[in-house]
């Protein structure tokens, strides 16, 4: 079983749509769970930062975890075709390594 | 403010030959990671680096290395390259190494022939 899965996609969507982006984990020792956004032939940035369960919002950006699920989400309301990139889950136990998904890729189209 | 640079931005080696990636963290941060994104693939952790040691390394082979300077920017250096190591090694840096909280650069898109 692999320690992050997340669906490559890609996600299309109509600009404007609310977008859900999902990853699961299986390392319970997980503690921080980001999400980061790579554009094309960029390097990422993150985009939100969580701590345990929960919450968390941003602008037109949510992020929710479930820890007795294993399972954290990102979404997208009101989505712009400037939201089109990569968008890669994080996790990390609170050791010097940080453990990403392979990305999903979304096209928000206009 | 100056975010993390790194250079080179694209380079082309052949195998058996050696590379060095240099990377300047943000300002502010004393903490320098390296990753390796294969095409289509999340991020890699190769190792951290911090007060000039490297304080964990990823499931990589002794052909990475890497150095962190007083300053600390920080050095990259593969050896014997193989094809497989095409990839954009990006550098991280953070204040703190422990949360996952990462600024990356842009990258060294490295393709080896």
């Amino acid at each position: 079983q692999k320690e992050v899965e997340q669906d490559p996609g890609p996600l299309s969507v109509p600009e404007g749509a609310i977008v859900s982006l999902n990853c699961t984990y299986s390392n319970s020792a997980f503690q921080y769970f980001m999400w980061y956004r790579q554009y094309s032939r960029k390097g990422p940035e993150l985009l939100m930062y969580t701590y345990s369960s929960g919450n968390k919002e941003d602008g037109r950006f949510t992020a929710q975890v479930d820890k007795s699920s294993k399972y954290i989400s990102l979404f997208i309301r009101d989505s712009q075709p400037s939201d089109s990139a990569t968008y890669l889950c994080a996790f990390s136990t609170g050791g010097f390594k940080t453990i990403f998904g392979a990305g999903t890729r979304l096209f928000v189209k206009a | 403010d100056a975010g993390v640079t790194q250079s080179p931005t694209h380079l082309i080696k052949t195998r058996g030959q050696q590379v060095t990636l240099r990377c300047s963290p943000k300002s502010g941060h004393d903490t320098v990671s390296w990753y390796q994104q294969a095409l289509g693939q999340g991020p890699q952790f190769i190792f951290q680096y911090y007060e000039e040691e490297e304080r964990q390394r990823g499931n990589f082979p002794d052909r990475f290395s890497g150095h962190q300077f007083p300053n600390y920017s920080s050095e990259l250096n593969v050896n014997a390259l193989l094809l497989g190591d095409s990839a954009l090694y990006l550098c991280a840096s953070s204040d703190r190494g422990d949360t996952g909280e990462l600024f990356f650069g842009e990258g060294s898109r490295l393709t080896v022939l």
